[in-house]
């Protein structure tokens, strides 16, 4: 069963850079075809989806983003990252990463809370 | 950006029937998801592709859909229902998804 985790500082500065990893176990990040992605919920707000990695090699983003947000993969540690430049207030939120599938797999991490405050 | 609107919330009595309703402002409309999220916990798919139900999801949970209206239907609520529930769909060019704004299910 595959499992995810969330982990990065839970404290960042305004017009800072919040930098996230998401390590996997019980499965490997490049194989199969399968989405994974990032979305998060900032506190009383509803879900807001970020992006995500499709196994099959490319890269989807929320254009809200704009050019702020990027999602990597490092095979060798099997692990997804996101880093959200010029952060603000707004950005302070539990981010969750995930795996999809074509065929109702999905499988969430707990999620890491982010505050971004000076 | 594709648009997705849900109604705040619906309540129910334990028993009962629960229809959530999100409507899509664009076509061609495209397959929705939906998920249930309680406070604290990670969110759970339950709805994939309009009406398919995964794996472990129990089978009270159903959708359907009618013109651009999707809808996640729970028969027989139980308490353990009580959560929110988002649509999720992706844009015309399936490149990206977007959330509705979330219907807060109350079992009263």
């Amino acid at each position: 069963q595959v499992q995810l985790q969330e982990s990065g500082p839970g404290l960042v500065k305004p017009s800072e850079t919040l930098s996230l990893t998401c390590t996997v176990s019980g499965d490997s990040i490049t194989s199969g075809n399968y989405y994974w992605s990032w979305i998060r919920q900032p506190a009383g707000k509803g879900l807001e989806w970020i992006g995500r990695f499709y196994t099959r090699g490319s890269l989807n983003y929320n254009p809200s983003f704009k050019s702020r947000v990027t999602i990597s993969v490092d095979a060798s540690r099997n692990q997804l990252s996101l880093q959200l430049t010029s952060v603000t207030a707004a950005d302070t939120a539990v981010y969750f990463c995930g795996k999809e599938g074509g065929y109702g797999e999905s499988y969430w991490g707990q999620g890491t809370l982010v505050t971004v405050s000076s | 950006s594709p648009e997705l609107t849900q109604p705040p919330s619906v309540s129910v009595s334990p028993g009962q029937t629960a229809r959530i309703t999100c409507s899509a402002d664009s076509l061609p409309r495209q397959y929705v998801y939906w998920y249930q999220k309680k406070p604290g916990q990670a969110p759970v798919l339950v709805i994939y592709k309009d009406s398919e139900r995964p794996s472990g999801i129990p089978e009270r949970f159903s959708g359907s859909t009618s013109g651009t209206t999707v809808t996640l239907t729970i028969s027989g609520v139980l308490a353990e229902d009580e959560a929110d529930y988002y649509c999720q769909s992706p844009d015309s060019s399936n490149t990206y998804r977007v959330f509705g704004g979330g219907t807060k299910l109350t079992v009263l």
